[in-house]
């Protein structure tokens, strides 16, 4: 059974960087796209991008100059970093596992809140 | 961006009901749709992938339609354990977008 975990700091700081990992079992992390998507009241779901072994990424151009996403095969887990985080980017934060070559999110993690405040 | 909108934004129906939503794009996105259900605090739930397939596990009464820039999804039968909240997404183009949801309750 394929599971996704997110872990990470519950709040951070205005201009810091948010750092989340996701850590997933039952699969490996070298098959499969990976995507980070978050969720806030005020924009609904939000996609931020995926990863894919090998180092290939694709980036909401909405946050594409502040986001950098990674894959630790050894550790199976990939990971997001969010710098110069706002207000704005309060949300909760997602991981997920696409469909194959289809981009449809099949299996999340349950999710991570992160708040952005001093 | 593709800007995806959903109608109706909020529904009550009975038990039994038989309920269509419907997803609109603001450009042809091909059958690239999605869609989803999430429950309160849970994360998403894939339905139906590719506008008319149905995702592995998911209940028959689930069904989806529509090409171009206009889609459904439809309850056959509406049933308790189906209050929750509908969201589309497209893939034809990057980056991904999501319909704004439609929030589902009983009568």
């Amino acid at each position: 059974q394929v599971q996704l975990q997110e872990s990470g700091p519950g709040q951070v700081k205005p201009s810091e960087t948010l750092s989340l990992t996701c850590a997933v079992s039952g699969v490996s992390v070298s098959t499969y796209y990976w995507y980070w998507i978050r969720q806030s009241p005020g924009t609904g779901l939000e996609y931020i991008g995926y990863i894919y072994y090998g180092g290939r990424t694709n980036y909401n151009p909405s946050l594409k100059s502040r986001v950098t996403m990674s894959i630790d095969t050894s550790n199976n887990q990939f990971s997001l970093e969010l710098n110069s985080v706002t207000a704005a980017d309060t949300a909760v934060y997602y991981c997920a596992r696409g469909l194959g070559v289809i981009n449809a999110f099949n299996i999340w993690g349950q999710g991570t809140t992160v708040s952005v405040s001093s | 961006d593709i800007q995806m909108t959903q109608s109706p934004s909020s529904l009550s129906a009975s038990v039994g009901d038989r309920v269509t939503i419907t997803c609109q794009a603001s450009q042809d996105i091909g059958n690239y749709l999605n869609w989803y259900q999430q429950k309160p605090g849970k994360a998403p739930r894939l339905l139906i992938y590719d506008a008319s397939n149905l995702q592995t596990g998911v209940p028959s009464r689930f069904s989806g339609g529509g090409s171009g820039t206009d889609f459904t999804l439809t309850i056959s039968s509406l049933l308790p354990e189906d209050v929750a909240t509908y969201f589309c997404q497209q893939y034809d183009n990057f980056p991904i977008t999501f319909g704004p949801g439609t929030k589902m309750d009983i009568k």
